[in-house]
C-alpha cells in the first residue's frame, strides 16, 4: 500500500503552460506539505496544509497556488511555467502533534522540466 | 545563519565499516525535534530516524543510531555495519517548536559512496 502518491511522476512541458501535480495520502495524517528540491539537492518548504487549512505559505511566486479539497490530498496547481521551475516537486504528510508525530512522511517525488 | 550544517558532501566508506555522518544545528528553541532523511539515486525520500530535544537516550533503528549531544548542538547519525545498499544522500532535518506552523528546515545533504 502506498503511504503518499503523486502524480505524475515526470513532467515535461513547455515555458508558459500551466500543469497541476496531485498528492494523496492514506495515512490518515492531518498535515500535508509541498518541497521543492533544486538541482543541488537543497530541500525547501513550499506550502503546509493542517485540516486542509494552509498554515505555511513561504515565499513562493503567487503563480504557485496549493489547493486542498480534503485532509488527504493537497495538489499543487503552477501557472505560467518558467525555467527556473524545473526541480522534484515532494509531497509529505505528517500526523501532527509533538515528538516522533511530527515525522514527515515523503512522496516519490514529480520532476519537473520546463523546456 | 544556516540552522542544520553538514559539512561533509560527500564520504566514501568500505562495505562492513560503521560511518558517522556529522550534523550541526542551531536554535535557541528548548523544544525541537531531529531527523535524518536518507535519499538513494531513485530519488525518494526515507525516513531513519528522530530525535527529540527532550530525549534522554540516544535514538537507534536497526543499524541507525543517533549520536546527540545537546550541548554541541550536534546530532550525528551513526550507521553500523555498511552496506552497498547505503549508498546514498543523507539529509539532516530540525523542527523548531511544537505548533502546526512549525517547519523542518533540511541541511544540504551528505553523499555516502559505500565501497565493495
Amino acid at each position: 500500500d502506498t503511504a503518499v502518491s503523486q502524480t505524475p511522476k515526470y513532467l515535461v512541458t513547455q515555458m508558459g503552460n500551466d500543469k497541476s501535480i496531485k498528492c494523496e495520502q492514506n495515512l490518515g495524517h492531518d498535515t500535508m506539505y509541498w518541497y521543492k528540491q533544486d538541482s543541488k539537492k537543497f530541500l525547501k518548504i513550499m506550502f503546509s496544509y493542517n485540516n486542509k487549512e494552509l498554515i505555511i505559505n513561504e515565499t513562493v511566486p503567487n503563480r504557485f497556488s496549493p489547493k486542498s479539497p480534503d485532509k488527504a490530498h493537497l495538489n499543487l496547481h503552477i501557472n505560467s511555467l518558467e525555467l527556473g521551475d524545473s526541480a522534484v516537486y515532494f509531497c509529505a504528510s505528517s500526523q501532527g502533534g509533538t515528538g516522533v508525530r511530527e515525522t514527515q512522511y515523503f512522496g516519490p517525488g514529480t520532476r519537473l522540466l520546463v523546456l | 545563519a544556516q540552522k542544520i550544517t553538514q559539512t561533509q558532501p560527500g564520504m566514501f566508506v568500505q562495505e562492513k565499516e560503521a560511518v558517522t555522518l556529522d550534523c550541526t544545528y542551531d536554535t535557541s528553541d528548548p523544544s525541537y525535534g531531529l531527523f535524518w532523511y536518507k535519499q538513494p539515486s531513485s530519488g525518494e525520500m526515507i525516513f531513519l530516524i528522530y530525535q527529540g530535544s527532550y530525549d534522554q537516550q540516544n535514538a537507534t533503528e536497526g543499524r541507525y543510531s543517533l549520536n546527540f549531544q545537546k550541548a554541541r548542538k550536534s546530532a550525528n547519525l551513526v550507521i553500523s555495519a555498511s552496506q552497498l545498499g547505503d549508498s546514498a544522500m543523507y539529509f539532516c532535518a530540525m523542527r523548531e517548536g511544537y505548533s502546526s506552523a512549525s517547519k523542518i528546515i533540511f541541511g544540504s545533504g551528505t553523499r555516502l559512496s559505500i565501497r565493495p
